[in-house]
């Protein structure tokens, strides 16, 4: 069964310390994003790739990472330069770069600072 | 900014009836628009879209609308049924410019939750 599988589901992190949210698909999609939500809040976009080695920010980049070594994975690193990380984070991917063509999401991490 | 605006936090119906979940946006470059539904715990997935240069797309139970000149977009789901019980986001498309390319970039509203009733 084709998706995208996002990992942890449940992730803390301490003061001053950077996670990294995992984020695989096995679609053979090229685009692949990262969003956030906050309660009452849509989704917004962290950071997007449409090909390995590439990747462009998306509107609240500041704090986060990210890389796309392989096709299928496409990693956010939360740094301790986020000063508000607490959020439900969202992997998708898309066969292309249009918006005409879906976002497949990932089931989400909820990352919390203890 | 907001750019994409679900007015009604939620919305309750009676099972059989009909829901209309409903959207507006600011931004004239949108050209693409489509609806996700979101179960807890699960990522949100894909519903139905629309382009700019139609003002209705049906898809069994589900049918979606667009006004252009008003930029107000809506989800008509008959009859609903309990299982339809969800958030349900809608989503608007237009082309960014990223690294030297564009890319279809979305913008997403705060979510209806919609709670059908047996």
């Amino acid at each position: 069964d084709g998706g995208i599988t996002q990992s942890p589901k449940y992730l803390f992190r301490k003061e001053g310390q950077n996670v990294t949210l995992s984020c695989e698909q096995n679609l053979n999609h090229d685009a692949m994003y990262w969003y956030r939500q906050d309660p009452g809040q849509g989704l917004r976009l962290i950071y997007y790739s449409q090909i390995v080695n590439d990747f462009q920010k998306g509107d609240i980049a500041e704090g986060y990472s990210v890389s796309r070594e392989k096709k299928e994975s496409f990693p956010l690193t939360v740094t301790s330069a986020q000063k508000n990380p607490t959020a439900f984070y969202l992997c998708a991917s898309s066969m292309g770069r249009s918006g005409t063509q879906p976002q497949h999401f990932g089931d989400g991490t909820r990352l919390s600072i203890l | 900014d907001q750019q994409v605006k679900q007015n009604s936090p939620s919305l309750s119906v009676q099972e059989g009836r009909i829901s209309i979940l409903n959207c507006d946006y600011t931004n004239s470059m949108f050209d693409y628009f489509l609806w996700y539904k979101k179960y807890p715990a699960e990522g949100p997935t894909f519903l139905i879209s629309i382009s700019s240069i139609k003002d209705k797309n049906e898809d069994g139970r589900f049918t979606v609308f667009l006004n252009k000149s008003a930029k107000h977009l809506s989800l008509h789901i008959v009859p609903s049924q309990p299982g339809d019980s969800a958030v349900y986001f809608c989503a608007a498309s237009e082309w960014a410019n990223a690294g030297g390319t564009s890319y279809g970039k979305l913008t997403f509203g705060q979510g209806t939750i919609l709670t059908v009733h047996p």
